[in-house]
């Protein structure tokens, strides 16, 4: 148990739906970073927050957005949802970024049919 | 920016003997580099790193080297076992206010 916490575990929705995936990072971590997963493929970085702030932005689609709060959890919102978004959603956090470990949450799939 | 190449993208060993997978990055800045660990389902995890100011590392069946003036760095894992099987990523950072810049995965199977 890495200490970072995911809900839900599995998500099933329409074309066109919105959905929020959830993170708890690890007691003390400052930095949650969220990665997608499709079938097979690699880790595809899509946004990092550090206490509150967006630090840096990565292949995110216009149509995702997400926040981290003040008690530092953080949330992705996938809107207008398409076929293609379905995968796994990993939230990760760490201490800072760069050069510390990151640890990752069981993840999110999603299913979009 | 920062680019991490990682090959091969699939790797097939027999128990029991040596797998090697290798990373090159882009920057010459870069001075952390490490390699996590995904089983079938699970989550990522960190299984050994290195900075740039030393050129290996060791723990246990598996270490990492690193080349810093041809940029590049491997893992590699001896006395391989049925649960190495698993995709390995290697990442790279320039340090703590920088992003860790992701290779795309190498599927190790072990062969039994």
């Amino acid at each position: 148990d890495s200490g970072v916490t995911q809900t839900p575990k599995h998500l099933i929705t329409a074309t066109g739906q919105r959905v929020t995936l959830r993170c708890s990072p690890r007691s003390g971590d400052l930095s949650v970073y969220w990665y997608q997963q499709s079938l097979d493929q690699g880790l595809q970085f899509l946004i990092q927050y550090y206490n509150g702030e967006e630090r840096a932005k990565g292949n995110i689609l216009e149509r995702f957005s997400a926040q981290q709060f003040p008690d530092l959890h953080s949330e992705l919102n996938l809107s207008s949802l398409e076929l293609g978004d379905s995968a796994l959603y990993f939230c990760a956090s760490s201490a800072d970024q760069g050069t510390y470990e990151q640890y990752f949450g069981p993840g999110t799939r999603l299913t979009v049919t | 920016g920062e680019n991490v190449e990682q090959h091969p993208s699939t790797l097939s060993v027999q128990e029991g003997d040596s797998a090697v997978i290798k990373c090159t990055y882009s920057d010459s800045a870069s001075n952390y580099f490490p390699w996590y660990k995904q089983e079938l389902g699970k989550r990522p995890q960190l299984i050994i790193d290195i900075r740039s100011n030393v050129g290996e590392k060791k723990d246990q069946r598996i270490a990492v080297t690193l080349n810093k003036t041809a940029k590049h760095f491997s893992l590699h894992i001896t006395e391989t076992q049925p649960e190495d099987s698993a995709v390995y990523f290697c990442a790279a950072s320039k340090g703590s206010n920088y992003q860790l810049i992701w290779g795309a995965g190498t599927k190790l199977i072990i062969k039994p």
